[in-house]
């Protein structure tokens, strides 16, 4: 079964570095997504993006943060400067379709990235 | 705005059935999900809804009232390997909003 497949599995980072974080969604989806949880947290929606451009994003999602598909099978998640608060595992995830057209969300294994 | 609530746990023994509620009061509203989560993992897909009625898929089935914004995931036969993390999900146009989950536990 084709899955969502994400690197690195753990990224240990300083404050104020900058990281990114790769997947690689199912080949045939159109919807991709970034999800963060934070540990014991609930999961959250950071950003969705269709057709090269961000369709909504949370205000988690502020100007540190930006999503890339750089080729035709990569997403990537950059985050700027990283804060302490920024320790999470994040999820990518997609999709076939969104909206009305209903379509499972498929989740990569996550990156936990852990800023010391 | 969102607003997703589930309960935090549940207990119940092996062979058993669990249900798990979740109301919901949401902008947008497209179907409802229900993902299952074990520690440290990533949530996987259980099932949905878009309609009013029971869907049943195998041992887990899910209902949804869109009026009274109401859905819950039915456990039966639990086994060991059902003690995990149950996410109730909204859809809306450009994203799916997760309640913060209800961790059940199987004992034997």
């Amino acid at each position: 079964e084709p899955e969502v497949t994400q690197t690195p599995s753990h990224q240990v980072t300083q404050m104020g570095q900058e990281v990114i974080l790769r997947c690689v969604p199912i080949s045939n989806h159109l919807y991709f997504y970034w999800y963060r949880q934070i540990l014991g947290q609930k999961v959250e929606f950071l950003v969705s993006f269709y057709n090269n451009e961000i369709s909504e994003k949370s205000e988690i999602f502020d100007d540190q943060f930006s999503v890339e598909r750089p080729d035709g099978s990569n997403f990537t998640l950059k985050i700027r400067s990283t804060k302490l608060e920024d320790s999470a595992m994040y999820f990518c995830a997609s999709s076939l379709i969104l909206g009305q057209g209903i379509s499972p969300l498929h989740f990569g294994n996550g990156t936990r990235l852990t800023v010391t | 705005g969102q607003n997703i609530d589930q309960p935090t746990e549940m207990t119940a023994t092996e062979g058993a059935i669990v249900q798990i509620n979740c109301t919901y009061q949401t902008s947008g509203f497209n179907g409802l999900f229900w993902y299952q989560q074990h520690a440290g993992e990533a949530p996987t897909f259980l099932s949905y809804n878009v309609l009013d009625g029971l869907e049943e898929k195998g041992r887990f089935s899910s209902f949804l009232s869109r009026s009274k914004g109401y859905s819950y995931l039915l456990l039966k036969e639990l086994q060991m390997k059902d003690s995990a993390s149950y996410l109730c999900a909204v859809q809306g146009d450009y994203k799916l909003s997760f309640g913060a989950g209800t961790t059940v536990t199987v004992r034997a």
